[in-house]
């Protein structure tokens, strides 16, 4: 089974700053990863497709960029909407993987 | 709209049986595969396993195969998600999510969730 890590698991950020969140994959798995935003309470919002295609009504601030085995969400000017836990997801065929995701908190 | 509905926030006792459910409306639900993601107290996401409502193939993840059912009804635009013995450890909110048809898709639209407590 492909096995998903992301880091920071934790991260400390003001309104403004530029964060950026990496997942990595235990195989290459091409482009098939997706970003997702998760807010207390809530179900999970995907941002990012495909490594990098930015989901419809998603702001541009977000962006995804990686392939293969290491990827990156970045967050370019960080909103207080923003504040959330954000997850990794690899998708191969029918088989899927989390990361085990990166909180982003007020510092 | 794509709405995937699910049922209400359920209590049971250790030992007991239990099956959720995920309407889906507003999209062809057989040109989709529906999924269940694990999402236990202050945990992260685990993917439980997936199926196919227009023919009920379903792929299961290892750490779920055997100890979850997964079933739909086309017929109601319905999946489930269902436990024969439930265990302390099963208390969960449990999501449902759409994903489309055809190789390489990820899960696009989600329902809000069930949660799951599993108490003596």
């Amino acid at each position: 089974d492909i096995q998903m890590t992301q880091f920071p698991s934790t991260l400390s950020a003001s309104v403004g700053d530029r964060v950026t969140i990496t997942c990595r994959a235990s195989q290459n798995i091409g482009s098939w990863l997706a970003w997702y935003q998760q807010r207390p309470g809530k179900a999970p919002k995907v941002l990012i497709n495909k490594a990098s295609s930015l989901e419809n009504g998603v702001p541009s601030r977000f962006s995804g960029s990686g392939s293969g085995t290491e990827f990156t969400l970045t967050i370019s000017g960080l909103q207080p909407d923003d504040f959330a836990t954000y997850y990794c997801l690899q998708y191969n065929i029918l088989s899927y993987a989390f990361g085990p995701g990166t909180k982003v908190d007020i510092k | 709209e794509v709405q995937l509905e699910q049922s209400g926030a359920e209590v049971k006792k250790p030992g007991e049986s239990l099956k959720i459910s995920c309407k889906g409306s507003g999209f062809s639900f057989n040109t989709h595969w529906i999924g269940w993601v694990r999402q236990m107290p202050g945990r992260g996401l685990e993917w439980m396993g997936i199926i196919f409502p227009g023919d009920s193939e379903t792929t299961y993840s290892p750490s779920f195969q055997g100890q979850v059912t997964i079933s739909a009804d086309m017929s109601i635009t319905t999946a489930y998600l269902q436990w024969s013995s439930l265990k302390a450890s099963d208390t969960a909110m449990y999501y449902c999510a759409r994903r489309p048809w055809g190789s390489y898709r990820y899960f696009d639209s989600w329902g809000q969730g069930t949660l799951v407590t599993v108490s003596s």
